[in-house]
């Protein structure tokens, strides 16, 4: 069974500009979630896709979107990039196999913006 | 508010039992996950609890008492490739995942 893809692996950008970092899940998971490391913020929670709709969001600006598409792969894009937008950015697929619970992450994109 | 609290720094010999604790406040809860990260890796999933009590998944168990608002991991037959961080979080129903600052677990012979 293929693991959780996320393309690109790394990223260097400028302020001011956008960028869109992909997510595939695994086969089956229909919820994706994008999370944000940093060394002083720790691990923050984006927001959590799933069947195409936003079900959950936390607390970032407007300038980070998402969208998920039917295959349920998902796309966060960051527009206007900010020095501080410079972090590894997490994917994770969930589902239930069975009655149980299940979530893996991706290897992440580490995004640099000088 | 919410809040989510969790020990910085926890030290354990090989072979042995760890409990990590996690406190939280947060409105509308609707679930607590147990994560293992290592240095440089993405993290992993160990639970997710929703209810009451406790679950156990090899050496890895995860308890929750909601009232409490109070969870712990325990790790049973420590191994050196348990040293790492692990991050206890807070599913706060419909808004957000809300994680604590992690507990960096250091495995010694």
């Amino acid at each position: 069974k293929a693991g959780v893809t996320q393309t690109p692996r790394y990223l260097i950008k400028t302020r001011g500009q956008q960028v869109t970092l992909s997510c595939s899940p695994i086969s089956g998971h229909r919820s994706v979630s994008w999370y944000q490391q940093t060394p002083g913020q720790g691990l923050q929670f984006l927001f959590e896709y799933f069947s195409e709709t936003q079900r959950n969001k936390g607390n970032f600006p407007g300038r980070f979107s998402g969208r998920q598409f039917s295959n349920s792969r998902s796309e966060m894009n960051v527009s206007t990039l900010e020095l501080g937008d410079s972090a590894l950015y997490l994917c994770a697929s969930s589902g239930t196999k069975g009655r149980s619970y299940e979530q893996y992450f991706g290897p992440g994109t580490r995004l640099t913006v000088t | 508010g919410q809040n989510i609290d969790q020990p910085t720094e926890m030290t354990a010999t090989e072979g042995a039992i760890v409990q990590i604790n996690c406190t939280y406040q947060t409105s509308g809860f609707n679930g607590l996950f147990w994560y293992q990260q290592h240095a440089g890796e993405a993290p992993t999933f160990l639970s997710y609890n929703v209810l009451d009590g406790l679950e156990e998944k090899g050496r890895f168990s995860s308890f929750l008492s909601r009232s409490k608002g109070y969870s712990y991991l325990l790790l049973k037959e420590l191994q050196m490739k348990d040293s790492a961080s692990y991050l206890c979080a807070v599913n706060q129903a419909g808004t957000a995942l809300i994680f604590g600052k992690g507990t960096t677990l250091s495995v010694s012979s």
